[in-house]
């Protein structure tokens, strides 16, 4: 089957960089996907991967390796606001149907 | 301002009443998606249609029902069939990348159910 594998939780204190992990057994797909999620909120995008490497926007970077089935988003200058679920996902080719990571809690600590 | 919407936000039912959400965008995305959430949990695929008059059943489909006679409407009913309805329903839509661009779905601000 198809499964994307994330830590459940991880905890920061403010300032802190963190990486939440994406590992995943899926026989191929268009690019990996990061959601942001708030609680009580619906999901955001954040970042995109279409090719293998690092994708930089702003205080977000994520990292994409195919042969390696890993990815990451990498937060940097943790802020309280950070505090959230994320989530990756891919859509495998050939079909329109999503796959979400089992989500990743982020806790920053003052 | 383009998005999507979801009425109502939040939606009480009584045990073996079926309950329509809606679900409307205006972004012009030729797919759109069902999620189902439960607490401290991840996104179940509940149904996504393709295309109008076209959708696929998803992971947790059994008890749901869906139609797309409208490109900018996709609406999801929660059938008496459907065991354990009380979750958190998120809709969203598909901004398609090219073979090297973003590939993009925009939530809905969700419905959340709640039977009695």
């Amino acid at each position: 089957g198809q499964s994307l594998e994330q830590p459940s939780e991880v905890t920061a204190v403010e300032g802190a960089i963190v990486q939440i992990n994406c590992t995943y057994q899926t026989s191929g797909f268009y690019g990996l996907s990061w959601y942001q999620q708030h609680d009580g909120g619906a999901p955001t995008f954040l970042s995109y991967n279409a090719l293998d490497g690092l994708e930089e926007t702003g205080r977000f970077s994520s990292f994409l390796s195919r042969s390696d089935s890993y990815g990451y988003l990498l937060l940097q200058e943790l802020q309280m606001k950070d505090s959230a679920s994320y989530f990756c996902a891919v859509r495998p080719p050939g079909t329109y149907k999503y796959i979400f990571g089992t989500g990743t809690r982020l806790k920053v600590l003052a | 301002d383009g998005g999507i919407t979801q009425s109502p936000k939040y939606l009480f039912r009584k045990e073996g009443q079926n309950v329509t959400l809606s679900c409307e965008q205006n972004l012009n995305h030729d797919a759109m998606y069902w999620y189902r959430q439960d607490p401290g949990q991840g996104l179940r695929l509940i149904y996504y249609s393709q295309i109008v008059n076209d959708f696929q059943k998803g992971d947790i489909a059994e008890g749901y029902s869906v139609s797309r006679e409208k490109k900018e409407s996709f609406p999801l009913t929660v059938t008496s069939a459907q065991k354990n309805p009380t979750a958190f329903y998120l809709c969203a839509s598909l901004k398609q990348a090219g073979r090297a661009g973003t590939d993009t779905q925009y939530f809905g601000p969700g419905t959340r159910l709640t039977v009695l």
